[in-house]
């Protein structure tokens, strides 16, 4: 199986000020396609999750544009240039390149 | 995309339970579909999938042999059979398409 590790687990973060979530694969996630298969997801307290960014880099509709996500290989990241109060909760990697789809453990974003 | 994910209940370990989800606002017979458990107060874990004309299905370790996944495209349904059912088996239970949420999820409590 594909192992995804996040780091920070626990991000304190200032309203106004940058955050960063990291995501490493145990394996390459380039499918046969072409495509890279990485995605990041948000969930916010009592809310299901909500897809961000698809293919390490595309935001969904309706994402604002301080969400962005970069990477290759197996070391991905999803930066958010300002931190607002609707960005706090949890945050997930996920590969969904082949069988089984895993996720990371999740990093949770917290006002300091 | 929208999903709505019924079903769930309460259930005493070695009991069965069937999900279904319904989808709607994308072309389900050409997605491929998960269904994605999360426990209390823990992450998100893959627990099955099937492709598009269902030819292709994968199932977490966990549940093999005790769940069966199918689909009615004709109906935009998706279904998980769940069998000998376990305490850890307990949580909600997200149908997704590839990476994206759409429902509120399903609540699964074994327990006797």
């Amino acid at each position: 199986d594909v192992v995804m590790t996040q780091s920070p687990l626990s991000q304190p973060v200032t309203l106004g000020q940058p955050a960063s979530i990291s995501c490493r694969s145990s394996q390459g996630l380039v499918s046969s396609d072409g495509s890279t298969y990485l995605s990041w997801l948000q969930q916010r307290p009592g809310q299901s999750p909500r897809r961000l960014i698809y293919e390490v880099s595309n935001r969904d509709f309706g994402v604002p544009d301080r969400f962005s996500g970069s990477g290759s290989g197996t070391d991905f990241t999803l930066k958010i240039s300002r931190v607002e109060a609707e960005d706090i909760g949890v945050y997930y990697c996920m590969q969904t390149a082949r069988w089984p789809n895993t996720f990371g453990q999740g990093t949770r974003l917290e006002i300091k | 995309v929208e999903l709505v994910e019924s079903g769930g209940g309460l259930v005493q370990p070695g009991g069965s339970l069937r999900l279904s989800c319904v989808a709607s606002g994308f072309t389900f017979s050409t997605s491929w579909m998960n269904w994605v458990r999360q426990g209390p107060g823990e992450g998100l874990v893959w627990v099955s999938g099937i492709s598009p004309d269902g030819s292709r299905i994968g199932y977490a370790d966990s549940v093999e042999g005790r769940f069966t996944i199918s689909r009615d495209n004709a109906k935009r349904t998706l279904s998980l059979q769940m069998n000998s059912l376990r305490v850890e088996d307990t949580g909600l239970y997200y149908c997704t398409r590839g990476s994206i949420f759409g429902g509120r999820g399903t609540l699964v409590t074994v327990s006797s």
